[in-house]
């Protein structure tokens, strides 16, 4: 079985730029949720989408933002983007989402803000 | 708000030695506590479970609502338990709240 899959893998914006990361989950996996890791802050959840939905959301600022599609692909767009945006986006995805299904993690992209 | 603390950004041990590392939660209800590893070059995945009471690779962790901790033990540390180690909450909305990390290394 193939694992969660994201695209690009490495991405260079400037300020003031926006930015579109795409997530392919597990096959059969409902759903998506989006981190955003920093050596300062670690790892911060940004959001979970199930069947299209955005069903659970982080405290990160309406500059981010997410969207699930009918095959549970899934995409994050940060708009106006800001030095410190730059980090390693993670996503994970599980069958249904909720503490009783393991996320199965992707490899990150990586995106530097100059 | 929710928050997990893990105090040892680095702990190295030597192959054979017993291993603990700690973890520490806030949160006012009754959360759900992981343990996450990321192996050099690997990506991030789930170790174990608090629910499940299991043991993985040798690894065990125990539930202290008291303390409010849940440290990941391992009686005799191998080198291939060398990883990054994550805690992380789920709260009642199924978010997850994760900690910054500790970084064991195992010595030969």
């Amino acid at each position: 079985k193939a694992g969660v899959t994201q695209t690009p893998r490495y991405l260079i914006k400037t300020r003031g730029q926006q930015v579109t990361l795409s997530c392919s989950p597990i096959s059969g996996h409902r759903s998506v949720s989006w981190y955003q890791q920093t050596p300062g802050q670690g790892l911060q959840f940004l959001f979970e989408y199930f069947s299209e939905t955005q069903r659970n959301k982080g405290n990160f600022p309406g500059r981010f933002s997410g969207r699930q599609f009918s095959n549970s692909r899934s995409e994050m767009n940060v708009s106006t983007l800001e030095l410190g945006d730059s980090a390693l986006y993670l996503c994970a995805s599980s069958l249904s989402g909720g503490s009783d299904n393991e996320q199965f993690f992707g490899p990150g992209t990586r995106l530097t803000v100059l | 708000a929710q928050r997990v603390t893990q105090p040892e950004k680095l702990l190295s041990v030597f192959k054979g030695a017993p291993v603990e590392l700690k973890c520490n939660y806030s949160y006012s209800g009754s959360p759900e506590l992981f343990w996450y590893v990321q192996y050099s070059r690997q990506r991030l995945q789930l170790l174990l479970r608090h629910i499940s009471r299991e043991s993985i690779k040798g690894f065990t962790a125990d539930l202290n609502k008291g303390e409010t901790s849940f440290h990941l033990k391992k009686p005799f540390a191998q080198e291939e338990d060398s990883a990054m180690y994550y805690c992380a909450l789920a709260d009642y909305g199924q978010n997850f709240v994760f900690g910054p990390g500790t970084r064991l290394s195992v010595l030969p």
